[in-house]
This record gives structure tokens, C-alpha cells and sequence, in this order.
């Protein structure tokens, strides 16, 4: 039983570059999530999901598409990287107000 | 804006004292709160929620109290041990999405 994987770990981008942080879970929830951390800033939610199918916008958004064709996968897009993503990324899975975080993506964009 | 703060960024204490750290939240429709506790270079992990109805709940060797008239939480850790030495994060859950406040840094002193 792994969790939460996310990957990559590290990520060093140039201004305008897009990527895809990947996120998996295999405890079956249907609640996923992402947010970015930054220094002083706590967590702050960009996308989450309720479910297959279904994705809504969260706190930060701007930037940042999501999709969720399986309960296991919810994939976070950077459409054209700026010097302002930089962060830490956290995916989460949820069961309730129970929720289990991957390790991070620590991103930085040049 | 959302509001989950903290009262104090850092917190020092000795070992095997107890440790008390609070959170200030301000929207009152949330129906949960929760406390993570986030070690160096790893994901948050979960270690209790609140309901919004309820005023205390206790967990093994932590306590939340909830004071919604002042819109006040607080975990307290007994007999604070070195292994808790970490990053403590409240958080509220509202209309499906999580609000984290920016943390307080717990060091136990030996």
C-alpha cells in the first residue's frame, strides 16, 4: 500500500515551459487535491476533485489546469510556467477530513 | 479573504512538558477543523479533527479545543517528546475545500 506518490520530486523549469506533476493514490478515495506551499504561506489549494469525472477550482488556480478520468490519478498541469509557481507542490487523497499527502514536488522555475 | 492564522510562528518547549498551540480562524461556516503536524521535507500528516459542534475531542497524548465564540482552536500535546519537533498546521474544512493557516514551529528542547 503506497499512498500517495507524486512525481517528479525536484523540477527546475524555464519562464514558459509546461509540465505535468503526476499524482497517484491507491487507497480509493474519491477526494483529491492539490495545493502549493510556499514560505509563510501555509498550503494554499489550487484544484481538487470529488471524484472521476469532476474537478473544481480552489483557492490559486490561475495557471494550473487539473483532470481526474480515474479515482487513482490526478494529474496537475503548469500551462506556461512563471517565476511565481515556484513552490512546493502537495498532492492529497482524502477520506473525510483524514487527509494523506504525498512527499512533494519541489518546483522552481527560472 | 480567508483567515487561518496562528498566534505565534514558533514555539519552544521543554521535554516532557505540555505543549499548547492555537489557531484564530474567522468564518464560521466551516464544519471541521483539523490539526497536521509536517515534518522536514515530508508531507503534512493528519493528527485530529474537530467537528464544528463539538468543544474538546482528545486523541492519544493530544487534546483539540474549539471555542467558537471567539472563533479559537488549540491542540495541546501531553508530555511533549522529542519526536514531535515539527511544523503544526490548523486547518478548516469548508464547502468541500481545506484552508490552512501559515504554522507554527514546535521545537522540543531535551
Amino acid at each position: 500500500n503506497a499512498g500517495v506518490t507524486q512525481t517528479p520530486k525536484f523540477q527546475v523549469l524555464k519562464t514558459g515551459q509546461s509540465m505535468t506533476l503526476q499524482c497517484a493514490q491507491d487507497m480509493n478515495h474519491e477526494y483529491m487535491s492539490w495545493y502549493r506551499q510556499d514560505p509563510g504561506m501555509g498550503l494554499r489549494l489550487i484544484h481538487y476533485s470529488v471524484g472521476a469525472g469532476i474537478t473544481d477550482q480552489g483557492e490559486v488556480p490561475n495557471g494550473y489546469n487539473v483532470s481526474r478520468s480515474t479515482t487513482e490519478d490526478f494529474p496537475l498541469r503548469l500551462l506556461s510556467a512563471a517565476p511565481s509557481q515556484t513552490s512546493v507542490y502537495f498532492c492529497a487523497s482524502s477520506l473525510n477530513t483524514e487527509a494523506f499527502f504525498g512527499q512533494g514536488t519541489r518546483l522552481t522555475v527560472v | 479573504g480567508e483567515s487561518v492564522g496562528l498566534h505565534l510562528p514558533t514555539l519552544s518547549v521543554q521535554e516532557g512538558d505540555n505543549s499548547i498551540i492555537n489557531c484564530a480562524y474567522s468564518n464560521s461556516a466551516s464544519d471541521y477543523f483539523i490539526w497536521y503536524k509536517q515534518e522536514s521535507g515530508k508531507g503534512p500528516q493528519f493528527i485530529i479533527d474537530i467537528r464544528s459542534n463539538m468543544d474538546k475531542r482528545q486523541g492519544q497524548r493530544v487534546t483539540v479545543l474549539l471555542n467558537k465564540t471567539v472563533k479559537h482552536l488549540s491542540l495541546q500535546i501531553a508530555a511533549t517528546q522529542p519526536g514531535d519537533s515539527a511544523v503544526y498546521f490548523c486547518a478548516e474544512r469548508r464547502s468541500n475545500q481545506f484552508y490552512f493557516g501559515t504554522g507554527t514551529s514546535l521545537t522540543v528542547i531535551p
